[in-house]
């Protein structure tokens, strides 16, 4: 079963503006990362965030993990034109060797 | 250099044949991935290998046979194609002992049976 929900579904801002995408998982994790998606292309790695962590910084990006809600969202600021793709959160289960991704949001951003 | 490069890009077939994706990578990563994405986007693993020796396998049918060679190939054969394999194949990679990096993906092989 899908580990990852994520919402909104689709997003649709203004170039300038903060997006915030956030991501629910049912099982205890070692790491939740997010990745970035253009369309037609493959997946690219944004940040990994630990299970003992609780907010990441990585330039524009800010994430942060609650274990005991099971969530974590993913801030975009300042978002421009080139950030429009999908963004996947992703949980890092056991040390299992797999990723298991949410279903995803898709972000537009209007010029 | 592509860090994950995948070969076809592009594959449309008819049912009931049998076709292969390939997969390398030159990050000198241990473990190599294949996830299927579906039309709604929904990734999915389906193989993991680690250093050669296949890790994961999850639920797939036995149509679908992955081959490692070695630690820098990952290739998948799927055997009597059905319209619901129609589907974009993401090759992916990582280190075990580097995880803080993550995966590192191809551009995907769009598969459609017809």
């Amino acid at each position: 079963s899908q580990q990852g929900e994520e919402d909104p579904q689709a997003l649709s801002i203004q170039e300038g503006e903060n997006a915030t995408m956030n991501c629910s998982y049912k099982t205890s994790i070692n790491n939740l990362q997010w990745y970035r998606q253009n369309s037609g292309r493959g997946l690219v790695h944004l940040i990994l965030i630990r299970s003992n962590e609780r907010e990441k910084h990585s330039g524009r990006l800010r994430v942060t993990l609650d274990t005991s809600k099971k969530s974590s969202s993913l801030l975009i600021t300042a978002s421009r034109a080139a950030d429009t793709a999908s963004y996947f959160c992703a949980t890092d289960v056991d040390s299992s060797y797999k990723l298991i991704f949410g279903s995803g949001t898709r972000l537009l951003v209007r010029p | 250099d592509t860090a994950v490069s995948q070969t076809p890009k592009y594959l449309v077939t008819q049912m009931g044949n049998d076709k292969s994706i390939k997969c390398e990578q030159n990050l000198g990563h241990d473990t190599m991935y294949w996830y299927k994405q579906d039309s709604k986007k929904f990734l999915k693993i389906m193989f993991s290998y680690n250093n050669k020796e296949l890790i994961i396998n999850e639920t797939v049918p036995n149509r679908f046979s992955p081959k490692s060679p070695d630690k820098a190939h990952l290739n998948l054969h799927i055997n009597s194609l059905e319209l619901g394999d129609s589907a974009v194949y993401f090759c992916a990679s990582s280190q075990q002992w580097d995880r803080v990096r993550g995966y590192t993906f191809g551009s995907g092989t769009r598969l459609t049976v017809v």
